[in-house]
């Protein structure tokens, strides 16, 4: 069983166009993330949800929206979408606090053209 | 920056070998955690290891810490041809901000 999946594993789109990331986590872990991953491999934290409430919203455009309908689901909608955006994106979830064991998904590759 | 880094950015060994990678941090910590990522996947959980360890082993894994230098070293003993991979150090950060800062990565390549 998948413990961290997220669909789709690739996204090819075109700018300006609005597209949504869904993660869900059967581990029955309270806190979920989601990561960027750049060109470089170097991973950021965008934000942070624990049983479904908002805790960490780093420096992300606002165009970024995540939505966690309940605490084993996070989903992420991106606007307008930007050459910028281009990059790997990553749900994980831990069983409470963020400096605990986290647990990753297999990645969304995202392309803007 | 809240980063960590992590030295070397790529090491290429032949299998047999052992491979060492550092990694650096700037805040206090509760623990330190090591994470592997293989060419096109997520993110794998090795090893933590808690502020007043100074050792762990897992397997063939080794990991130390430093808090006083603020460093932490992986070594990976005997390696493999599947250890290739992406490793990254993580350190919690920000107190209720619940975080984890990844290290910039150890790219490791083991010749068969």
């Amino acid at each position: 069983d998948t413990a961290v999946s997220q669909t789709p594993k690739y996204l090819v789109t075109q700018m300006g166009n609005d597209k949504s990331i869904k993660c869900e986590q059967n581990l029955g872990h309270d806190t979920m993330y989601w990561y960027k991953q750049d060109s470089k491999k170097f991973l950021k934290i965008m934000f942070s949800y624990n049983n479904k409430e908002l805790i960490i919203n780093e420096t992300v455009p606002n165009r970024f929206s995540p939505k966690s309908p309940d605490k084993a689901h996070l989903n992420l909608h991106i606007n307008s979408l930007e050459l910028g955006d281009s990059a790997v994106y990553f749900c994980a979830s831990s069983h409470n606090r963020g400096w605990e064991t986290q647990y990753f998904g297999p990645g969304t590759r995202l392309l803007v053209l | 920056s809240q980063q960590g880094e992590e030295d070397p950015q790529a090491l290429s060994i032949q299998e047999g070998e052992n491979a060492t990678m550092n990694c650096s941090y700037k805040t206090s910590i509760n623990n330190l955690q090591w994470y592997r990522q293989n060419s096109g996947r997520g993110l794998v959980h090795l090893i933590l290891i808690r502020s007043n360890e100074r050792e762990k082993h897992s397997g063939r894994l080794r990991v130390t810490l430093d808090t006083s230098k603020k460093s932490s070293s992986l070594l990976i003993t005997a390696s493999r041809a599947a250890d290739t991979a992406s490793y990254f150090c993580a350190t919690p950060y920000g107190g209720a901000t619940n975080k984890l800062i990844f290290g910039t990565g150890t790219l490791l390549a083991v010749q068969p």
